[in-house]
């Protein structure tokens, strides 16, 4: 069974730059798993920021950045925000079939 | 713009049945696969189902299979799920998604680039 892990939370100063990963319990993700990555606050619907590895969605902040780093999937916030305090989930694409979500990781904001 | 409103959420018992719907509009909604994904108090996002543009391909989360049935109406531009059997773990924000096809083959949808606001669900006697 595929896994997606994620870190369970982070932290990160105002103004400061944090990267999250997201990686796979066996093998290594690449851009042919398109990660995408989704940003939600409590009690709202998650917001698409990134796709196909670092494609920003319309109206998403250029702070927010994709990468592949090493044999993960990246996001990068620089500049934090207060607002950007959220969690974060990342989508791998396995080809047709179930999606696949990782965990989320809590991001604070302090 | 694009929408996707859910609707039919509500309280029921465990064991009793609840259709969910999406109402998506400003887009071609049968160019498109199209998801739910559901979220318990507390937890994370769980994707549930996937189906296709013309409805003839499904994919179910283990934890729903046999349980819950998607299901598409492209000429009223709706997207249902059917939840029968109803338990306890299935309380949850129940979210709809559209995701682009990556390829004409693709049944899935490679990122979900739009969300509805969600729809809860609660099952309790």
């Amino acid at each position: 069974q595929t896994v997606v892990t994620q870190e369970p939370s982070f932290a990160v100063s105002p103004g400061g730059t944090v990267t999250l990963t997201c990686a796979l319990t066996s093998g290594s993700v690449s851009s042919s798993y398109y990660p995408s990555w989704y940003q939600q606050t409590p009690g709202q619907a998650p917001r698409t920021l990134i796709h196909s590895t670092n494609a920003r969605s319309s109206g998403v902040p250029d702070r927010f950045s994709g990468s592949i780093l090493g044999n993960k999937a990246a996001l990068t916030i620089t500049g934090a925000q207060a607002d950007d305090e959220s969690d974060y989930y990342c989508v791998l694409y396995m080809g047709s079939g179930p999606a696949v979500f990782g965990g989320g990781t809590k991001l604070t904001v302090l | 713009q694009v929408q996707l409103v859910e609707s039919g959420g509500g309280v029921v018992q465990p064991g009793r049945s609840l259709r969910l719907s999406c109402a998506a509009s400003g887009f071609s909604f049968s160019s498109y696969l199209m998801h739910w994904v559901r979220q318990a108090p507390g937890k994370g996002l769980e994707w549930v189902a996937v189906i296709s543009r013309d409805g003839g391909t499904k994919y179910y989360a283990d934890s729903v299979k046999g349980r819950f049935t998607i299901s598409r109406d492209n000429s009223k531009n709706t997207l249902y799920l059917q939840m029968n059997s109803l338990r306890a773990e299935d309380t949850a924000v129940f979210f709809c998604a559209r995701a682009p096809p990556l390829d004409k083959y693709d049944s899935s949808g490679y990122y979900f680039d739009h969300w509805g606001q969600g729809t809860l669900v609660t099952v309790s006697s």
